[in-house]
């Protein structure tokens, strides 16, 4: 199976502060890299799709980039409401994994 | 309005069987990969099962191959997870989440999630 590793597991910011969360896959996933939010209490939600597609409705201060092993989600300028967990997820194959996960914390 | 409606959670004995449902509405159900995702308490997302749209290839987690069989009622636009000799681990919220209209296989990523349902596995 593919192992998904996300870094750091938690960090704190402030409100406009740019935030960069990491992404290493154990083997080569080309571009099928996904990002999920998720708020206390609440499901996931989609963010981004294919290392780099928006879903539709996502605040354009998201963005994601990479290829093969290592991608990155950012967030340009941090609101209050972005203070969630970010999770990615691999759809290379049938067998998906999500990585650990990343708490976006108030600093 | 896409919604999906996830039931049958609770609190099971270990070696118990429970099955979960998921119905879906506002959307073609039978065109769609689905997908159940669990979250053990406090912990992260783990990927359980998928189901393609016309129910015909399934996949399962490692940590519940054997145990677990995702199947789907097309006519009923219900997907079901039955869930066989549950252990303490298996405690979790159980969501369903639907496959990405972009999405040509299981492999996919989903854009629509259910609110979850609890499943407690204790003695």
């Amino acid at each position: 199976d593919i192992q998904m590793t996300q870094s750091p597991s938690s960090l704190s910011a402030s409100v406009g502060d740019r935030v960069t969360i990491t992404c290493r896959a154990s083997q080569s996933i080309s571009r099928y890299l996904n990002w999920y939010q998720q708020k206390p209490g609440e499901a996931p939600k989609l963010l981004i799709y294919a290392a780099s597609t928006l879903q539709t409705g996502v605040p354009s201060r998201f963005s994601g980039s990479g290829s093969g092993t290592d991608f990155t989600l950012t967030i340009s300028s941090l609101q209050s409401e972005d203070f969630a967990a970010y999770y990615c997820q691999q759809s290379f194959r049938d067998i998906l994994t999500f990585g650990g996960g990343t708490t976006v914390e108030i600093k | 309005e896409v919604q999906l409606l996830e039931s049958g959670g609770g609190l099971v004995q270990p070696g118990g069987s429970l099955r979960l449902s998921c119905a879906a509405s506002g959307f073609a159900f039978s065109s769609y990969a689905m997908t159940w995702v669990r979250q053990a308490p406090g912990k992260g997302l783990e990927w359980v099962s998928s189901i393609t749209g016309s129910g015909d290839k399934t996949y399962h987690a490692d940590s519940v191959e054997g145990r677990f069989t995702i199947s789907r009622e097309n006519s009923k636009n219900t997907l079901y997870l039955q869930m066989n000799s549950l252990r303490a681990e298996d405690t979790a919220v159980y969501y369903c989440a639907k496959g990405h209209s972009f999405c040509t296989s299981t492999s996919c990523y989903f854009d629509f999630w259910g609110q979850g349902t609890l499943v407690t596995v204790s003695s």
